[in-house]
């Protein structure tokens, strides 16, 4: 078991480009989950699917930001015209089922824009 | 909404001396409570979660004692290792809302020295 896989684990893009972040999780879990990590405001949860349909993307900014499950293996999430202050980690994480289980995390990618 | 509060944004202190992580929350139903820790250039790992039947969960010498009544879960430990060095979260799942991710808090860097 590989855990969850992010790619790529860093990404440096100019301002107003596009950024694509990939994430597979676990094989067998129903749950994928996306959060953005900062210093100033630590874990925020961005938007979940489960068994590949988007539940609740309440976390997403409304502009700029989407994200994807075409398959169980994979999730994106596309930022478009990228900002300085999108500049974060970007957790993937998976879960058997919703709420009390454990939540497992990737390694995350560095997004940087410049 | 849900919220968790975790005061110290840093603790640093000697190989071998007690730790205390502070983590209150705020939530509308009785929830679950963990705690994740994340070692630099890792992904957050599950380090303790509540039981329902108030047990106190322990692992790696860690311990929690979820307090309805002060809405809290502190994180303990005896004595700090090198090792425990690492940024901790705290967070909550709440048991009756499924359309909600995990809440974390700010989370608290631990620097443990010789």
């Amino acid at each position: 078991n590989a855990g969850v896989i992010q790619t790529p684990r860093h990404k440096v893009t100019g301002k107003g480009q596009e950024a694509t972040l990939w994430c597979e999780p676990i094989s067998g879990h129903s749950a994928v989950f996306w959060y953005r990590q900062t210093i100033v405001q630590g874990l925020e949860f961005l938007t979940y699917f489960r068994n590949q349909a988007p539940i609740d993307d309440s976390g997403m900014p409304k502009e700029r930001f989407s994200a994807q499950m075409p398959n169980q293996s994979h999730s994106t999430l596309k930022i478009q015209s990228t900002q300085p202050q999108d500049s974060a980690v970007y957790l993937c994480a998976s879960s058997l089922e919703r709420g009390h289980t454990e939540v497992f995390f990737g390694k995350g990618t560095r997004l940087t824009v410049v | 909404g849900d919220s968790v509060t975790q005061t110290e944004g840093l603790v640093t202190l000697t190989e071998g001396l007690p730790v205390m992580l502070n983590c209150t929350y705020q939530s509308t139903y009785s929830p679950f409570l963990f705690w994740y820790v994340q070692h630099l250039n890792e992904a957050p790992k599950l380090l303790l979660k509540s039981f329902t039947d108030n047990k106190r969960p322990e692992h790696q010498g860690f311990h929690a004692t979820l307090h309805k009544s002060s809405s809290s879960f502190h994180l303990q430990k005896s004595s700090a290792q090198l090792s425990d060095s690492a940024l901790y979260y705290c967070a909550l799942s709440d048991r009756c809302n499924y359309a909600q991710g995990l809440t974390f808090g700010l989370g608290t860097r631990v620097s443990v020295f010789p």
